[in-house]
C-alpha cells in the first residue's frame, strides 16, 4: 500500500492566518493527490484534486501544489468556516489511501 | 444533481455479515468512467478506503479486507452494495458511499454516511 502521511496533525491558528498543510506519499504518486475537508458529523468535501486543481464551488483561497511525493495545501487567508479536518488522498494505487488527518482548530 | 445516501444495519453483531446499500440518483453506473466507492470512519478516527466499482464491473479492493468484502451493482436500481463477513467491533465506523467520474479521480459526491456499531 501507498502510505500517506501528514503534517502536522493538529494545527492552532486564527482567522486571517495563512496555514501549510503537508502531505507525503511513500512512493511517487505523479500529481494524483485529493485534498478534503471535513466537519464533525459531516462527510468529507473535496476541495482540491490533482494536487492543484481547484473543484468547483470551493473558495479560491484554497490551493494545492506539488508532485511526485511531497504535497501542500494552503489556505491563503483562514475564514472561520475553515476549522475543520483535512484530508489528503492518493489516487494513484489501489487501495487509495487517505492521510491520518490534520485537524485545524481556532488559537 | 448527485445525490448518495447509505443504508442497511446500524447495529450488527461480532460474526455477523453487513450488507450496505448505497442508492444514488443524479447518475448511471452505466456511463463511461463512472465509479462508486465505500470509505468509512471509526469514531475519531481517519478515512479508510474500502473499496470501488466501476462502470464496466470492474471491481478494486482494499487488500487489508479483500477476504471480507464484496462489492457489486444493480444498474437498474441505481444501487451499489457492499458487504463485509466476519464482523467484529474493531469495524464500528460510519460508512460512506461516494462518486467518482474518470481516470483515478478523486471522491466528489459523498453521502452522509450510516454509522454501524459492532456489538453483542
Amino acid at each position: 500500500d501507498i502510505q500517506m502521511t501528514q503534517s502536522p496533525s493538529s494545527l492552532s491558528a486564527s482567522v486571517g492566518d495563512r496555514v501549510t498543510i503537508t502531505c507525503r506519499a511513500s512512493q511517487s504518486i505523479s500529481n494524483y493527490l485529493n485534498w478534503y475537508q471535513q466537519k464533525p458529523g459531516k462527510a468529507p468535501n473535496l476541495l482540491i484534486y490533482t494536487a492543484s486543481s481547484l473543484q468547483s464551488g470551493v473558495p479560491s483561497r484554497f490551493s494545492g501544489s506539488g508532485s511526485g511525493t511531497d504535497f501542500t495545501l494552503t489556505i491563503s487567508s483562514l475564514q472561520p468556516e475553515d476549522f475543520a479536518t483535512y484530508y489528503c488522498q492518493q489516487s494513484y494505487g489501489t487501495p487509495r489511501t487517505f492521510g491520518q488527518g490534520t485537524k485545524l482548530d481556532i488559537k | 444533481q448527485i445525490t448518495l445516501k447509505e443504508s442497511g444495519p446500524t447495529l450488527v453483531k461480532p460474526t455477523q455479515t453487513l450488507t450496505l446499500t448505497c442508492t444514488f440518483s443524479g447518475f448511471s453506473l452505466s456511463t463511461s468512467g463512472v465509479g462508486v466507492g465505500w470509505i468509512r470512519q471509526p469514531p475519531g478516527k481517519a478515512l479508510e478506503w474500502l473499496a470501488l466499482i466501476y462502470w464496466d464491473d470492474d471491481k478494486r479492493y482494499s487488500p487489508s479486507l479483500k477476504s471480507r468484502l464484496t462489492i457489486s451493482k444493480d444498474t437498474s436500481k441505481n444501487q451499489v452494495v457492499l458487504t463485509m463477513t466476519n464482523m467484529d467491533p474493531v469495524d464500528t465506523a460510519t460508512y460512506f458511499c461516494a462518486h467518482s467520474l474518470g481516470y483515478s479521480p478523486p471522491f466528489d459526491y459523498w453521502g452522509q454516511g450510516i454509522l454501524v456499531t459492532v456489538s453483542s
